[in-house]
């Protein structure tokens, strides 16, 4: 199975800030990688396909690159409706794998 | 608008049996591939099983492999998860997913609001 491997695992930030999230694949997954976003309660909701194609409705500020094992989510100005959990996922090969998460709290 | 809502779910013993549904609306369902997801409580999120568009593919993850059956009824519009022999590890809220695309796999973009199962 391709393991997905999050950092940090959560980080503390301010309204304004630059947040950058970095996920890693134990193997070349081309740029078959996803991002989520969930908050407390809630599902999660779906940010970023094929590493940095935005889905309807993502704000821009919500920005992905990479590809092969490295990868990462940006938000370019953190607003307050951003705090939550970021999860990234592969959908190389089955079994899809997601990575542990990353909390984006406030500061 | 595009929905899907899951049902089904609630407290049941070890060793015994459920089954989901999730219902879909706003899109046309037999064009694309549909998943389960679930998440147990305070931990990551899991995928479960997905199937194909037309349903002649259906994958799962290993921990459910064999006790797990997922189905779908492209006439009704719904995606079914039968679950057997449960086990308290199996306690999550379980996600119903639509693919982005007909092939699989995919990236999802519309997820249901969730049903709890509770194993205990």
């Amino acid at each position: 199975d391709i393991q997905m491997t999050q950092s940090p695992s959560s980080l503390s930030a301010s309204v304004g800030d630059r947040v950058t999230i970095t996920c890693r694949a134990s193997q070349d997954i081309s740029r078959w990688l996803a991002w989520y976003q969930q908050k407390p309660e809630k599902a999660p909701k779906s940010l970023i396909y094929a590493a940095s194609s935005l889905q309807s409705g993502v704000p821009s500020r919500f920005s992905g690159s990479g590809s092969g094992t490295a990868f990462t989510l940006t938000i370019s100005s953190l607003q307050p409706e951003d705090f939550a959990t970021y999860y990234c996922q592969q959908y190389n090969t089955y079994p899809r794998t997601f990575g542990q998460g990353t909390k984006v709290e406030v500061k | 608008e595009v929905q899907l809502v899951e049902s089904g779910g609630g407290l049941v013993r070890p060793g015994g049996s459920l089954r989901l549904s999730c219902a879909a609306s706003g899109f046309t369902f037999r064009n694309f591939a549909m998943s389960w997801v679930r998440q147990a409580p305070g931990k990551g999120l899991e995928w479960v099983s997905s199937t194909s568009a037309s349903g002649g593919g259906t994958y799962y993850a290993d921990s459910v492999r064999g006790r797990f059956t997922m189905s779908r009824d492209n006439f009704k519009n719904m995606v079914y998860l039968e679950m057997n022999s449960l086990r308290a590890e199996d306690t999550a809220v379980y996600y119903c997913a639509k693919d982005v695309g007909d092939t699989t796999p995919d990236a999802f973009d519309i997820w249901g609001q969730g049903t709890m199962v509770t194993v205990s």
